[in-house]
């Protein structure tokens, strides 16, 4: 099993991002994929999962309207997008999902998103 | 939505010491509580599921506790390889939030 997100990204203030990951190993489309961000020297805070099967999609209040979660099962990536960056977007972002039985956790390497002017 | 809340938020301990971290809910999760251990850069990695149950692969000195509001982590004998720091976060409903942190240092 293995999640690889997209490289790093530079991006300007008011820019449009989207970053993605992909899954193998596993059938995407039974498990959620969870998206985690972390500010540059700062703890870890969940944005939003998708069910990959129906798109079922819940945010967390903080990230509402802020970004978009989305996922083609068909060749097995979520998607994470911005349609206007802000500086304090800048942060590590990963994907991971949880397959149980028995339990395992897997993350990817995770994205650097640097946005300045 | 569902506030965790770690202590404390760092500590420094000698090598073979126990040590104990705790982490509060603002309301019941039941026993849908993780914890994840998170070396400097790296991913984090589940140490614990469900309060207590130990993740496959996981060094047995990792032990969960607790249920409702009140859990904690403990590590039986600290390790030089347990410089980490560490998460417990609650997957008992959405947004599924993490505590703070709890940084762990080796004396």
């Amino acid at each position: 099993v293995q999640l690889v997100q997209s490289g790093a990204e530079v991006k300007k203030p008011g820019e449009s991002l989207r970053i993605s990951c992909k899954g193998s190993g596993y059938t995407f489309g039974n498990y959620w994929i969870s998206w985690v961000r972390q500010m540059p020297g700062k703890g870890l805070e969940w944005m939003a999962r998708i069910h990959p099967s129906d798109s079922n999609i819940n945010y967390s209040p903080s990230f509402q309207g802020r970004v978009t979660v989305s996922a083609d099962k068909s060749i097995s990536i979520a998607y994470l997008q911005w349609s206007s960056l802000k500086a304090s977007d800048t942060a590590m972002y990963y994907c991971v999902t949880v397959i149980a039985p028995p339990m395992n956790d897997y993350w990817g390497q995770g994205t650097l998103v640097t946005v300045s002017s | 939505d569902i506030q965790m809340t770690q202590s404390p938020s760092s500590l420094s301990a000698s090598v073979g010491d126990r040590v104990i971290i705790t982490c509060r809910s603002s309301q019941s999760i039941s026993s849908s509580l993780n914890w994840y251990q998170q070396k400097p850069g790296k991913a984090p990695r589940l140490l614990i599921y469900a309060a207590s149950s130990l993740k496959s692969g996981v060094p047995s000195r990792f032990s969960g506790s607790g249920s409702g509001t009140d859990f904690t982590l403990t590590i039986s004998s600290l390790q030089p390889e347990d410089l980490a720091t560490y998460y417990c976060q609650q997957s008992y409903s959405t947004p599924q939030t993490f505590g703070q942190g709890t940084k762990v240092e080796i004396k």
